[in-house]
């Protein structure tokens, strides 16, 4: 039972465009949501995180979006660099701020020069 | 300051040999966690610890994996005897409030 589904394996955008890369969760216990990014051979790296209580947080190019209705959330990365060329695992946990991560399966981005 | 440490960082075994894993979590942090990442999957909680307490143990192979953390600091995770499906990644992480930091990782090759 796939708790944290990221539907898209892999995506391929250019330089200096934006990058969307989507998470959907189907326990609507979840409340705090986080994006890692991982480059090969290294372990994951916190990058942005959520609250349910927001529907927004952005952080330099990064920002998070919550739609809690829809139990899906977003991560838009602007202006996309290749730097950014990583696998991008979204993870939820709660609820009643349990600090267990369910992750999804990741979306490989690659950003093209 | 310093991240989480792992190791080793590579192990190549053959089945119904046991191998052990060593992490030390970000120094302050309460609370340690083992994942396991299997390729082209997300990392699964195998065992949680608080200090030297397991908070959850649920999806950990207990017939085959143990974890302790004895002194509330540094961790190990055994295998014993480890099987062709234990080939992964295994992550250490450790949490400040709900943000988890996460080790480079042991990768196990199972032959």
């Amino acid at each position: 039972d796939q708790q944290v589904k990221q539907n898209s394996p892999s995506l391929s955008v250019q330089e200096g465009r934006i990058s969307i890369l989507n998470c959907d969760y189907t326990n609507s216990m979840f409340d705090y949501f986080l994006w890692y990014k991982k480059y090969p051979a290294e372990g994951p790296t916190f990058l942005i995180s959520i609250s349910s209580i927001k529907d927004k947080n952005e952080d330099g190019r990064f920002t998070v979006f919550l739609n809690k209705s829809a139990k899906h959330l977003s991560l838009h990365i602007v202006p996309s660099q290749p730097g950014d060329s990583a696998v991008y695992f979204c993870a939820a946990s709660g609820p009643g701020g349990s600090e267990k991560l369910v992750f999804g399966k990741g979306t490989k981005l690659t950003v093209n020069p | 300051e310093a991240g989480v440490a792992q190791s080793p960082r590579y192990k190549i075994i053959e089945k119904r040999q046991s191998v052990a894993f060593w992490c030390n979590p970000i120094s302050g942090h309460a609370t340690l966690y083992w994942y396991q990442q299997i390729l082209g999957q997300g990392p699964k909680l195998l065992i949680q610890f608080q200090n030297n307490g397991v908070v959850d143990d649920s999806q950990l192979p207990k017939d085959r994996f143990s974890a302790e953390r004895l002194k509330g600091v540094d961790s190990t995770l055994k295998i014993q005897p480890a099987k062709l499906e234990d080939s992964a990644v295994y992550l250490c992480a450790s949490s400040s409030w709900m943000t988890q930091y996460f080790g480079p990782g042991t990768r196990l090759l199972v032959l």
